[in-house]
């Protein structure tokens, strides 16, 4: 598969605990923010999104917290599982959509779930 | 699955010949992207188009250009490939609805020796 991340923050978790994988962002307009997960040899799949005027949201496993004070973005995972082993990466956009849309990513974080 | 395919998957290429690289939708899509991936800097936009023949530079679009001639395809060209340009390209469209969910392709690794 293509490596993606030689030096990325690492993150190793046993199976069946929580994941918390965390990231800060510099641009105080951003709006919108995504969480990615990419597997080895893959593109980058959606998780979850959420807007500035939400703190939390929920998915099945996953939730996104977000500290617009702070410029902070976590994913929690529960339960992590093997198959959740990947890099994870946060993005932001200054809006939902719209003209001139286009997604910024951070650097990521390699998850390690040992079983 | 967003109907992209990226071609071609794998490329090495020698240092100063022209390199292009084609993302292809099905689904009429009318935003297209291209990112670089490499270690350390996670993904970088280099140009993106919001329709046919409208395209706008990225953050690192320096020795790119971009053409979109048709919807369907997205068109990425280095005219002198550099061993700098080593990396792993990706092309993305944007999905539709309320979200601004990218759906990406499998990647194009290219190799500048």
């Amino acid at each position: 598969g293509e490596s993606v991340g030689l030096h990325l923050p690492t993150l190793s978790v046993q199976e069946g605990d929580n994941s918390i994988i965390n990231c800060a962002y510099s641009n105080s307009a951003s709006d919108y923010f995504i969480w990615y997960k990419q597997e080895s040899g893959k593109g980058p799949q959606f998780i979850i999104d959420i807007r500035s005027n939400m703190d939390k949201r929920q998915g099945q496993r996953v939730t996104v917290l977000l500290n617009k004070t702070v410029k902070h973005l976590s994913l929690q995972i529960a339960a992590t599982q093997p198959g959740d082993s990947a890099v994870y990466f946060c993005a932001e956009s200054p809006n939902s959509g719209g003209s001139n849309y286009k997604l910024t990513f951070g650097k990521g974080t390699l998850l390690t779930v040992n079983p | 699955d967003a109907g992209i395919t990226q071609s071609p998957r794998h490329k090495v290429t020698e240092t100063g010949t022209p390199v292009t690289l084609r993302c292809h939708q099905t689904e009429n899509h009318r935003y297209m992207y291209w990112y670089r991936q490499d270690p350390g800097h996670g993904l970088r936009l280099i140009h993106y188009s919001y329709g046919v023949k409208d395209t706008d530079k990225g953050e690192v679009s320096d020795g790119y250009s971009v053409s979109r001639s048709k919807t369907e395809d997205f068109l990425l060209t280095l005219e002198s490939a550099t061993s700098s340009q080593t990396s792993v390209y990706f092309c993305a469209i944007l999905g539709r609805g309320n979200t601004g969910e990218l759906f990406f392709g499998e990647g194009s690794r290219l190799t500048v020796l």
